[in-house]
């Protein structure tokens, strides 16, 4: 079956812009995380979507935004876009049971450039 | 905050060298997974350990559950090119007065293997 889909693959925004980023989970999935990834930092939770609610969220200021579809499909947003949001942006699918052992199925990511 | 540390932080060695990195922890989880990820792809999953002092074996990789369920390993038998990539350990645990398990990963081993 197709795997988890994310676009754009990449782009690149100069501050203060906003951003818009897609994924398209694997068919029968109902929970959609972001993550946010750094060389500095590494893989940062943003939030989770289940059945169109936001279920957990990580901690980042309210520029970022997430929101998902009926047919499970989420989209995040990033307003007024700083240098440091330069990353790698993943998204994550699962079944979303919601037990210890639940397997992430990423994306390939998109790579957003600030300048 | 539950905090995931992984040593080393880099590690390049020739092809046949055996390896072994770490993630460490003071919190307990529930689980623990080892994902590994390639240039320019998302995260995969290699494996999944639930009980302290599990281990499991995966053709040339070896992964441990510390008996506390605070840390685990991973170690690599003669290594090969193919095994380069950014290793990271993920522990689950439970959302602070939720139902759901959350993952915190590691920043992660990159691993340069040289032929």
């Amino acid at each position: 079956k197709a795997g988890v889909t994310q676009t754009p693959r990449y782009l690149i925004k100069t501050r203060g812009q906003q951003v818009t980023l897609s994924c398209s989970p694997i068919s029968g999935h109902r929970s959609v995380s972001w993550y946010q990834q750094t060389p500095g930092q590494g893989l940062q939770f943003l939030f989770e979507y289940f059945s169109e609610t936001q279920r957990n969220k990580g901690n980042f200021p309210g520029r970022f935004s997430g929101r998902q579809f009926s047919n499970s499909r989420s989209e995040m947003n990033v307003s007024t876009l700083e240098l440091g949001d330069s990353a790698l942006y993943l998204c994550a699918s699962t079944h979303g049971r919601g037990g210890p052992t639940g397997e992430l199925f990423f994306g390939e990511g998109s790579r957003l450039t600030v300048l | 905050t539950q905090l995931l540390e992984q040593s080393p932080q880099f590690l390049s060695i020739q092809e046949g060298e055996n390896l072994t990195v770490y993630c460490n922890s003071s919190s307990v989880f529930s689980s623990l997974q080892w994902y590994r990820q390639e240039p320019g792809e998302g995260p995969v999953l290699l494996v999944t350990v639930v009980t302290g002092g599990e281990v499991k074996k995966l053709k040339r990789l070896t992964f441990q559950f510390g008996d506390a369920r605070k840390d685990s390993s991973l170690h690599i038998t003669a290594a090969q090119p193919g095994d380069t990539g950014l290793y990271l350990c993920a522990g689950a645990g439970l959302w602070s007065g939720g139902s759901n398990y959350k993952l915190t990963f590691g920043k992660g081993t990159l691993l340069t293997v040289n032929p």
